[in-house]
């Protein structure tokens, strides 16, 4: 597609149980990640894909985070057991990267809003 | 590691005016990025400009410009002529080149209203 994908746009759930989201990033970005926004605190680094090196997971908050990229293309962000403070704007980004760093910079996608009730 | 400040939680500007967003920065290295991205309630980060560390010149976009003052570790957003779609959070950014995880820091943010 044109741009990066997320989905759902919303997701309500009750504490306790586990939630998926989705990003469908540009054709051909290698580099995709995850960033959580929560209300008054900027974004926050969660993971880092890029190509097949192994992740940088470095930001996941705990161990009920997880996500994976598979074929180097969708990526899914789980997060088990979900709390309360899990609720927050989920963004994905994703960028082409040669040499030193993103050619154009990030494109993100419009983000999941999660509401752990 | 890195850190970025926005010490504007809000502003508010006439339409048509000019104003000036601030950031600023804490690193000790020498190559890397700066950015401003804006974002309107719809939720997507869009790009506003761009700016490498080792060029001394100020990024210019359109209505966008940077003030950019390395040994000050300063960034600031100047927004000329501004229209009521600037309306948006605006946050400043920062990303080191090289090495192997391009990973942006984020300020808190700023919020902007363009008042008619």
């Amino acid at each position: 597609g044109a741009g990066v994908s997320q989905s759902p746009s919303n997701k309500v759930t009750e504490k306790g149980k586990d939630v998926e989201l989705r990003c469908d990033p540009i054709s051909g970005h290698t580099a995709l990640y995850w960033y959580r926004q929560s209300l008054g605190q900027g974004l926050e680094f969660l993971i880092y894909f890029q190509g097949n090196s192994a992740p940088d997971k470095s930001g996941l908050p705990s161990d009920r985070f997880s996500a994976e990229r598979t074929g180097g293309s969708v990526s899914t962000l789980t997060i088990q057991r979900t709390q309360q403070e899990d609720s927050a704007v989920y963004l994905c980004a994703s960028s082409l990267v040669i040499g030193g760093g993103p050619l154009y910079g990030y494109t993100f996608g419009s983000g999941t809003r999660l509401t752990v009730v | 590691a890195q850190t970025v400040t926005q010490s504007q939680p809000e502003m508010s500007v006439q339409e048509a005016e000019t104003v000036t967003l601030s950031c600023t920065y804490d690193t000790s290295e020498s190559n890397y990025y700066l950015f401003w991205y804006k974002q309107p309630p719809s939720r997507q980060m869009i790009l506003v400009i761009r700016q490498e560390a080792y060029k001394q010149q100020n990024a210019t976009e359109n209505r966008f410009s940077v003030n950019f003052q390395k040994a000050a570790k300063s960034f600031s957003l100047k927004i000329s002529d501004s229209q009521l779609g600037d309306t948006a959070m605006y946050f400043c950014a920062f990303m080191k080149s090289g090495g192997s995880n391009y990973k942006l820091t984020f300020g808190k943010g700023t919020l902007l209203t363009v008042n008619p």
